[in-house]
């Protein structure tokens, strides 16, 4: 079975500065892996998704991710955040088989001016 | 806009009934895909459908069920109702295949509340 794991489940930060949100997962088989957005009183966005190739996956808004086998993660980055960031982010995970996906519990991006 | 439609928005009731939650997928996806939401357990994955049938079962109660109508409609039935089971229920779909890969577009929820 999946699981994945949020290390954070709040980040201040100012406007223009650069973010990670930290996401770690751990899976027997090989996994997809997702990063999705919730803006207050909505349903959830695809940011971002790893399949396979390139380890650095790049997103809407700005946003990117690196898979990082080894240590079994899969943070979010981006280099310079806006008020309109704020949202929660969700780490998500698949495996290529089963079908389900598994979300983190969540991290709550609060951008302030 | 996802396209995914749920309804109602929002539900209030009391413990012991019983509510349906509806879900109208985008057009063409035959994947519909029930989460529910709450503050201490997070986003939790409950059942997926796909063109009617029954795909995957997550954390799923007995005293709930689901089911995929012809038209690709779904309906989550939550029965004996506890406090605890006040959440927010999302629906999503997913494109023609199902694969696990797939981008799910997510509706804005019902927001259920059991008093």
């Amino acid at each position: 079975a999946q699981s994945v794991t949020q290390l954070d489940s709040q980040v201040p930060v100012f406007e223009e500065a650069p973010v990670e949100l930290r996401c770690n997962y751990s899976s027997s088989v090989s996994v997809y892996l997702f990063w999705y957005v919730q803006y207050p009183n909505q349903g959830l966005q695809l940011l971002l998704k790893y399949l396979s190739g390139s380890t650095l996956v790049k997103g809407i808004n700005g946003f990117e991710a690196e898979f990082n086998k080894s240590q079994t993660s899969f943070h979010l980055r981006k280099p310079s955040v806006h008020i309109s960031d704020t949202a929660e982010y969700f780490c998500a995970v698949s495996d290529i088989e089963g079908g389900k996906l598994i979300f983190g519990q969540g991290t709550e991006l609060s951008v302030k001016p | 806009d996802s396209g995914v439609t749920q309804t109602p928005k929002h539900l209030i009731t009391a413990t012991g009934q019983r509510v349906t939650l509806r879900c109208s997928p985008r057009s063409g996806d035959l994947s519909v895909y029930w989460y529910q939401q709450s503050l201490d357990q997070g986003l939790q994955f409950l059942i997926q459908y796909y063109n009617g049938e029954e795909r995957a079962k997550g954390n799923i109660l007995e005293r709930f069920s689901a089911q995929q109508f012809p038209d690709l409609h779904s309906e989550l039935n939550l029965s004996s109702l506890e406090l605890g089971d006040s959440a927010l229920y999302f629906c999503a779909s997913s494109g023609t295949g199902g694969a696990t890969n797939e981008k799910l577009f997510f509706g804005s929820g019902t927001q259920l509340s059991v008093l």
